[in-house]
């Protein structure tokens, strides 16, 4: 089974801070993404990776940047959170030529 | 552009009921055609999917059948569980790198 994890279940930071959040996949699967959930929105897509130190902005990237440097990992910076970047992120991957993401179980992040 | 709508929710049923939660999208292509469901707790997985019209795709008692002529993708279950109690997700990808997502279903069974 495809298996994704996220660095942390739960983060509280506080305005302003710099914030990693780490994705890490061990199927060797090409594309990762990165969503955020928010109730009545359903998930937003912000940056997306097809493969090392490529990256390709969601539909919503502002305020967010990505790091690829290798394949198994996809890391979500917020260079200086602020309290609407209070949400549950969502990391997902997907084999080449396939349509179905693997999702890892989230991290819900609180800004204050 | 491609977009998904759910039913709002949340969708309340007792234990055994039959449960249909409507999904509909517009899509420019022949889009695939997904369900995710949500555990308390958790993240997304797969339920079902489909790929192209009339197909059925099915799992754990769930089905759901892509319909093209009325955009549609609704999911079914005969009897529920308590343990299916989860948020639900539409989803369509229209062959490119993303998943266009509907806003969620929450589905609550009670005893």
């Amino acid at each position: 089974d495809v298996k994704v994890t996220q660095s942390s279940r739960y983060l509280v930071k506080r305005t302003g801070e710099k914030v990693f959040l780490e994705c890490v996949q061990d199927m060797d699967h090409e594309n990762m993404f990165w969503y955020r959930q928010d109730p009545g929105l359903g998930l937003r897509l912000i940056y997306f990776s097809y493969d090392v130190k490529m990256k390709e902005k969601g539909d919503i990237p502002e305020g967010y940047s990505v790091s690829r440097e290798k394949k198994e990992r996809f890391s979500l910076i917020l260079e200086s959170a602020s309290t609407n970047q209070t949400s549950m992120y969502l990391c997902a991957s997907r084999g080449e030529g396939v349509d179905t993401q693997y999702f890892g179980p989230g991290t819900r992040l609180t800004v204050l | 552009g491609d977009s998904v709508t759910q039913m709002e929710g949340p969708v309340t049923l007792s234990e055994e009921a039959f449960l249909t939660i409507n999904c509909t999208y517009t899509a420019t292509g022949y889009p695939s055609l997904f369900w995710y469901v949500q555990y308390p707790g958790e993240g997304l997985q797969l339920l079902l999917k489909a790929t192209k019209a009339d197909d059925k795709g099915s799992n754990k008692g769930f089905e759901a059948t892509y319909r093209k002529e009325t955009t549609s993708f609704h999911l079914e279950k005969g009897s529920v569980q308590v343990s299916d109690s989860a948020v639900y997700f539409c989803a369509l990808s229209d062959g490119t790198d993303k998943l266009i997502f509907g806003t969620g279903t929450r589905l609550q069974v009670f005893p």
